[in-house]
């Protein structure tokens, strides 16, 4: 059991727009950045939004993230083929014990 | 540009010590600012964050694993290690090393371990 929601899939298809959600609480998206990483089939995962809507050198315009409350959003705009991955959320969380780092339980996208 | 590569064996047999360690190349482990980071995904499954160690020696752990890791770091030679010890079935997973500045930026290509008799 993930500490961060995400729907266990999502699809689309090539042109569109579509939305990935991250659930959390007080003491991890509340309080924390959000951060979204893409993992293509066989491969690591990357660092696609980082501090809620940042995206690091080299990542297309396309994917944007934000943040409301305790919950978060991936956006893709402009779906194409080659965006079928695993998406994964995170943030720091604020814990008893200090800041831990965790992950929600990731999001399958379909390109139909 | 920074690179992370994992080595180590690949099965483990249970109940022993594994041990894997991250080379960093393209850039200084003792450079400041990044923290030297393992995190690891099950078969299918999610990604899970086993802990970090600044390069300085200060680490953090995942507390549901703490009891059983140790992170530590040679900065002579660019290298920081995980020990997971008394390892079970369900440690089998795919390794990964990263570094953590602003998210987890940098990702080693992951090394299978098995645990198995």
């Amino acid at each position: 059991q993930s500490v961060l929601t995400q729907p266990p899939s999502a699809s689309g298809t090539p042109g569109q727009r579509v939305t990935i959600s991250c659930s959390g609480s007080s003491s991890n998206i509340g309080s924390n950045y959000v951060y979204w990483y893409q993992q293509l089939p066989g491969t690591a995962p990357k660092l696609l939004i980082y501090r809620n809507n940042q995206r690091p050198s080299g990542v297309p315009d396309r994917f944007s993230g934000s943040k409301s409350g305790t919950s978060a959003s991936l956006a893709i705009s402009g779906l194409r083929s080659e965006d079928e991955a695993d998406y994964y959320c995170a943030a720091w969380d604020d814990s008893l014990s200090g800041r831990d780092v965790v992950f929600g339980g990731g999001t399958k996208l379909t390109v139909l | 540009q920074v690179q992370l590569q994992e080595s180590g064996p690949g099965l483990v047999k249970p109940s022993q010590t594994l041990s894997l360690t991250c080379t960093v190349s393209g850039g200084s482990i003792s450079s400041g600012g990044y923290y030297w980071s393992w995190i690891r995904q099950h078969p299918g499954k999610g990604l899970e964050w086993i802990g970090y160690i600044y390069y300085s020696g200060s680490t953090y752990y995942n507390p549901s694993l703490k009891s059983r890791v140790t992170i530590s770091v040679d900065t002579s030679k660019n290298q920081f290690s995980l020990k997971l010890s008394s390892v079970t079935a369900a440690d089998t997973a795919v390794y990964y090393c990263a570094s953590l500045l602003w998210g987890f930026d940098y990702w080693g290509q992951g090394t299978l371990v098995t645990v198995s008799s």
